[in-house]
């Protein structure tokens, strides 16, 4: 069964750091580019940061450039978010989300298939 | 990387067409086919529902379609059912190699 399971939720206070954790199976993981996505409470997704497969690229929303970092490693099929100089408003539940990664012949697909449960973040002091 | 806009909510008695529109720019929805649907029932994960603007995923029911007209994409759930009632989000890859989501739209069956 193909599955992801977040990890390493929890409260911090601001400027602090959490490290999150996705833990990847029932597919080879070297192969997809992966994303982390937000949601505050009662407030809609957000799309955070995705890596692809080799780890060569990496992409970040402007509300967490220079605050967050996005690594893999392809060995364990994980994926970690490094949460630095936390603040209120990155209080959330983070998804994990495989992107299909997908292509036939020169097109490719862009969209994520497969998501985790989630792992809530809260930031207070 | 301004949030897609959609409408806040739309509501439909059952067996009723319910569409929800999603409006980016030139830069996202208008840019190429790369346009999602998720639907996210209370309290779960998103689930995706339509994938390049109108493709549908195994298991989704025909009764989900997608469409797209210059930078506004569009959903209809044609057939409306009890278990159809979730907050529903577009998405679009953009010309900055990110994603950008909706503002989000809450489907109410009557």
């Amino acid at each position: 069964e193909v599955q992801l399971v977040e990890s390493g939720g929890g409260l911090a206070k601001p400027g602090g750091s959490l490290r999150l954790s996705c833990s990847a199976s029932g597919f080879t993981f070297s192969t997809y580019t992966m994303h982390w996505v937000r949601q505050a409470p009662g407030k809609g997704l957000e799309w955070v940061s995705s890596i692809n497969s080799d780890s060569r690229y990496t992409y970040y929303a402007d509300s967490v450039k220079g605050r967050f970092a996005l690594s893999r490693d392809n060995a364990r099929g994980s994926l970690f978010l490094q949460m630095n100089s936390l603040r209120a408003d990155d209080t959330a539940v983070y998804y994990c989300a495989r992107d299909t990664s997908r292509r036939a012949g020169f097109y490719y697909y862009y969209y994520m298939d497969v998501w985790g449960k989630g792992t809530t973040v809260t930031v207070s002091s | 990387q301004s949030a897609l806009t959609q409408p806040p909510s739309v509501s439909g008695s059952r067996g009723q067409s319910v569409t929800i529109s999603c409006t980016g720019t030139s830069s996202d929805v208008g840019s190429s086919n790369h346009v999602s649907w998720y639907q996210q029932p209370p309290g779960t994960a998103p689930k995706l529902v339509i994938y390049e603007v109108s493709d549908r995923p195994s298991g989704v029911p025909d009764r989900f379609s997608g469409s797209k007209s210059g930078n506004t994409a569009s959903l209809t759930i044609s057939g409306l059912q009890a278990e159809d009632e979730a907050d529903y989000y577009c998405s679009s890859y953009t010309s900055s190699s990110t994603y950008v989501f909706g503002t989000g739209t809450k489907v109410t069956v009557l």
